[in-house]
């Protein structure tokens, strides 16, 4: 089964600060792994994901993560935070095949303070 | 090009009571997905659709729950009879193929309480 784990339900930085989403995944196969954001009252948007392709995935909103599969992680970092990044942030596993439903972790709500 | 659109948005009804939900997947996607996000949680999947056949339904709880995708196009989850914690925000995601590593497109959901 696959299962992924975000470390911290809540990270707060200062706008302009380095921002840094942690997430570990459990896999049996090579995985995909995604992260979506989701605003208050709305849906979840993809920001980025891996396939296999390059290991350092850069996504919309300057947000960027780095698959390292010697430490089954897939951290999610951005160099600057605004004030528009405050939300929730949630890392997915999906599987190959026909096993495409997305797992995921318990997500991690970052709030950007002045 | 429209997204995924879901109805209706809010709902409260009491516990026993029936309700049931409306997806309109991105038009061309033959995959559908329901979801089950409880607050403080990730979103879970309930039930997996590729064209109107069902994928995977392992999580869904068959003795309240329904879903159906007739004619491939826009999908109905049921809940009867309802319970608290059933409280939860259900949604809808549409993805081109059913295969992994597509990105799959979410609707803005549908908040439920039960009371």
């Amino acid at each position: 089964a696959q299962s992924v784990t975000q470390l911290g339900s809540h990270v707060s930085v200062s706008e302009g600060a380095l921002v840094l989403l942690r997430c570990n995944y459990s896999s049996s196969v090579p995985p995909y792994l995604f992260w979506y954001v989701q605003y208050p009252n709305q849906g979840l948007q993809l920001l980025l994901k891996y396939t296999s392709a390059a290991t350092l995935v850069k996504g919309i909103n300057g947000f960027e993560a780095e698959f390292k599969k010697s430490e089954t992680s897939f951290h999610l970092t951005k160099p600057s935070a605004h004030m528009s990044d405050a939300a929730e942030y949630f890392c997915a596993v999906s599987g190959t095949g026909t096993a495409s439903k997305l797992t995921f972790g318990t997500g991690t709500r970052l709030q950007v303070m002045l | 090009e429209a997204g995924v659109a879901q109805s209706p948005r809010y709902k409260i009804i009491e516990k026993r009571q029936s309700v049931a939900f409306w997806c309109n997947p991105i038009s061309g996607h033959a995959t559908l997905y329901w979801y089950q996000q409880i607050l403080g949680q990730g979103p879970k999947l309930l039930i997996q659709f590729q064209n109107n056949g069902v994928v995977d339904d392992s999580q869904l709880p068959k003795d309240r729950f329904s879903a159906e995708r007739l004619k491939g196009v826009d999908s109905t989850l049921k809940i009867q009879p309802a319970k608290l914690e059933d409280s939860a925000v259900y949604l809808c995601a549409s993805s081109q193929a059913g295969t992994g590593g597509y990105e799959q497109y979410f609707g803005p959901g549908t908040r439920l309480t039960v009371t």
